[in-house]
């Protein structure tokens, strides 16, 4: 069974950076995309970012345009989202989810637990 | 582009049948054939329900069902049970290559 771990979420201050990872295990990483989603508090579901199997195809939300990068170690089955610049807006759970083989831009499952992140001074 | 629009809730009792509606933009849902629906209880992870349009992934009920029909797509639950009650997001391909949600729906089982 597919496994995905979500870590590194905490309390951040606004301006500040944080790393997120998900660990994979149980399918072949680097054949899949993979995607960071978030949902704030009380809200919806918002896609954050999307990478590639080999890493090199990278899309992201305007929300996160210019201040996160996704990324991943395949050597190491990890996702990773860099997150830099951060705004009480961007407080939210974030969930890694693993994507198809081709057309990035479509479906996600299975997706992991999540990790909080709180921006607050 | 604007998330795509969902009804806040919807409600049925045990037994029958409810549809969740999900309506975007031919720059979405109208335009492509990428459209998905999620399943979430709160404080778990997300579940993929239907991909594609229309598709169920393994092992999800046959009780669930997806259509489209222009740039509005519908998530149709039959035969209603207690686990059903969640929340509900669909989901899109947008021309701008990015994905979009809907609001979600939250469902409740009378």
């Amino acid at each position: 069974e597919v496994q995905l771990l979500e870590s590194g979420g905490g309390l951040v201050q606004p301006g500040g950076s944080l790393r997120l990872s998900c660990s994979a295990s149980e399918f072949t990483f680097s054949n899949y995309a993979m995607t960071w989603v978030r949902q704030a508090p009380g809200k919806g579901l918002e896609w954050v970012a999307v990478i590639s199997g080999s890493g090199a195809t990278t899309y992201y939300a305007d929300s996160a345009k210019g201040r996160f990068t996704i990324s991943r170690d395949n050597s190491k089955n990890t996702l990773y989202l860099q997150m830099n610049n951060l705004k009480a807006e961007d407080t939210a759970v974030y969930y890694c989810a693993q994507g198809k083989r081709s057309a990035y831009l479509n479906w996600f499952d299975p997706w992991g637990q999540g990790t909080l992140v709180t921006v607050s001074s | 582009q604007s998330a795509l629009t969902q009804p806040a809730s919807v409600s049925g009792s045990p037994g029958q049948s409810i549809t969740v509606s999900c309506t975007g933009s031919s720059s979405d849902v109208g335009g492509y054939n990428y459209v998905s629906w999620y399943q979430h209880h709160p404080g778990k992870a997300p579940k993929l329900m239907i991909y594609d349009v229309s598709n169920r992934p393994s092992g999800v009920s046959n009780r669930f069902s997806g259509s489209k029909s222009g740039n509005t797509a519908s998530l149709t639950i039959s035969g209603l049970q207690a686990e059903d009650e969640a929340d509900y997001y669909c989901s899109s391909y947008a021309s701008t290559d990015i994905v979009l949600f809907g609001g979600g729906t939250k469902l409740t089982v009378l």
